[in-house]
């Protein structure tokens, strides 16, 4: 079985502060992608990664993806009340699998203005 | 226009009783999810459809039976519900082939008393 863990679990930080949440396995993943999941709502896809050392840029958010493709960062600059909520990593497994993704613990996040 | 939606939205009942959740996507998707996520918002798949044929059947109670109509809905049964099944389900979808990004709905809040 594949685990994914995040760290922090939780964290409560001030708006316009810097945060990184990780994303560790001891597996290899094919892909790994970044949800965000708000209150009364489902996950929503932020990003996928694929390819080993990826850098992405979505606005103030930049993700990375290991270059051994088993871990991944998410880095917040200048984080924003709007910011905040459950952020999901899930990694897919190689080929000959039926596609079933691997949800890391999560990281919840606040914001407080 | 929703993506994918699933009724009902919260559902309280009692331990023992049978109760089914529904969930549609109209995104034209091959492949639906059902996913249970516990208070620690740890997400967990249950059941995977491709094209109406049961792909991944995981370690869930048999008390579970996922049931596709079509291929554009995925609906979840429960025989003798537990206070352990107290939880979120969600319901999502994929494209398919090596499309990994899943849409999620907005999920059943399930209490059991």
């Amino acid at each position: 079985t594949q685990l994914l863990e995040q760290s922090p679990q939780f964290l409560s930080i001030q708006e316009g502060e810097n945060l990184t949440v990780y994303c560790n396995s001891s597996s290899v993943f094919s892909s790994l992608q970044w949800y965000r999941q708000e209150p009364g709502e489902g996950p929503v896809l932020l990003v996928t990664v694929v390819t080993g050392g990826e850098v992405k840029k979505l606005k103030r958010l930049t993700f990375q993806f290991g270059d051994a493709r088993k871990d991944s960062s998410l880095h917040i600059t200048a984080a924003q009340p709007g910011d905040t909520g459950l952020y999901l990593c899930a990694g897919a497994p190689g080929s000959g699998s039926a596609r079933q993704l691997t949800f890391g613990s999560g990281t919840q996040l606040t914001v407080l203005p | 226009d929703t993506a994918v939606s699933q009724t009902p939205k919260y559902l309280v009942t009692q331990m023992g009783n049978d109760k089914s959740i529904k969930c549609e996507q109209n995104l034209g998707h091959d492949t639906m999810y059902w996913y249970k996520q516990d208070s620690k918002k740890f997400l967990k798949i249950m059941f995977s459809y491709n094209n109406k044929e049961l792909i991944i059947n995981e370690t869930v109670p048999n008390r579970f039976s996922p049931k596709s109509p079509d291929k554009a809905h995925l609906n979840l049964h429960i025989n003798s519900l537990e206070l352990g099944d107290s939880a979120v389900y969600f319901c999502a979808s994929r494209v398919g082939g090596r499309e990994e990004t899943q849409y999620f709905g907005p999920g059943t809040r399930l209490l059991v008393l």
